[in-house]
């Protein structure tokens, strides 16, 4: 089954922060981070594991909550090369088996 | 420096025609997967593969078959197309749990 990623859009000014939730009706190995730019593939940015630490470089970061089987994804100070579709994937066997959700648009105009 | 490499990028088909997309990795890893990417559906597992030589369903499996017959390269057949499979495939590509994954550049299919 698909996580449930929201927002479904979201668009901010350049600086503002923004948090992109994900959430999975079962129990989770580990949550991957993606972003997609128009017509390109997705891109990596993080993975969580279960017994993890919260991860993070530059101004993104994210977090796992495994006994609430959600992770939240945290842009700080937006920049306009954060545009893009982001995409959580959840792997619940621990076998990398990754099951993405219908991803966040988000937009940061000047 | 190439990565995941698919081929051909783009492709228009007949319904009923069959084709072969190609995926080759040259990271020497382990694991590899085809997805298709629908608009307002995400991204949808169709087979992967954990090893050279095996091969798995995934959870859009029907209509599509799947072969790794050396560990670079993953290749997805379609018997028949039909317009359901219009959309874009991608390829990914891992060492194994706990890595993420390297997306190719997809393959844009059209069947009419």
């Amino acid at each position: 089954q698909q996580p449930v990623q929201s927002p479904q859009a979201v668009i901010l000014r350049e600086g503002e922060d923004a948090v992109i939730n994900c959430s999975s009706s079962k129990a989770l190995y580990s949550v991957h981070w993606y972003r997609q730019k128009h017509g390109e593939a997705p891109v990596f940015l993080m993975i969580l594991l279960k017994g993890g630490e919260q991860k993070g470089h530059d101004k993104i970061s994210a977090s796992f909550n495994e006994k609430k089987q959600q992770s939240s994804l945290y842009l700080t100070a937006s920049q306009l090369s954060y545009s893009g579709t982001y995409f959580c994937g959840t792997d619940s066997g621990g076998y990398q088996k990754v099951t993405f959700g219908t991803g966040t648009k988000l937009q940061v105009i000047p | 420096n190439a990565g995941v490499t698919q081929t051909p990028k783009f492709r228009v088909l007949k319904t009923g025609q069959s084709m072969t997309l190609l995926c080759a990795q040259d990271m020497n890893h382990e694991y590899m997967y085809w997805y298709r990417q629908d608009p307002g559906m995400g991204l949808r597992l169709i087979h992967y593969s954990v090893g050279e030589g095996t091969t798995a369903k995934g959870e859009v499996p029907d209509g599509y078959n799947v072969s790794r017959l050396k560990k670079q390269n993953f290749l997805l057949g379609l018997e028949s197309a039909a317009p359901s499979q219009t959309s874009v495939y991608f390829c990914a590509s891992d060492q194994g749990t706990d890595y993420g994954y390297t997306f190719g550049s997809g393959t844009r299919l059209t069947v009419v």
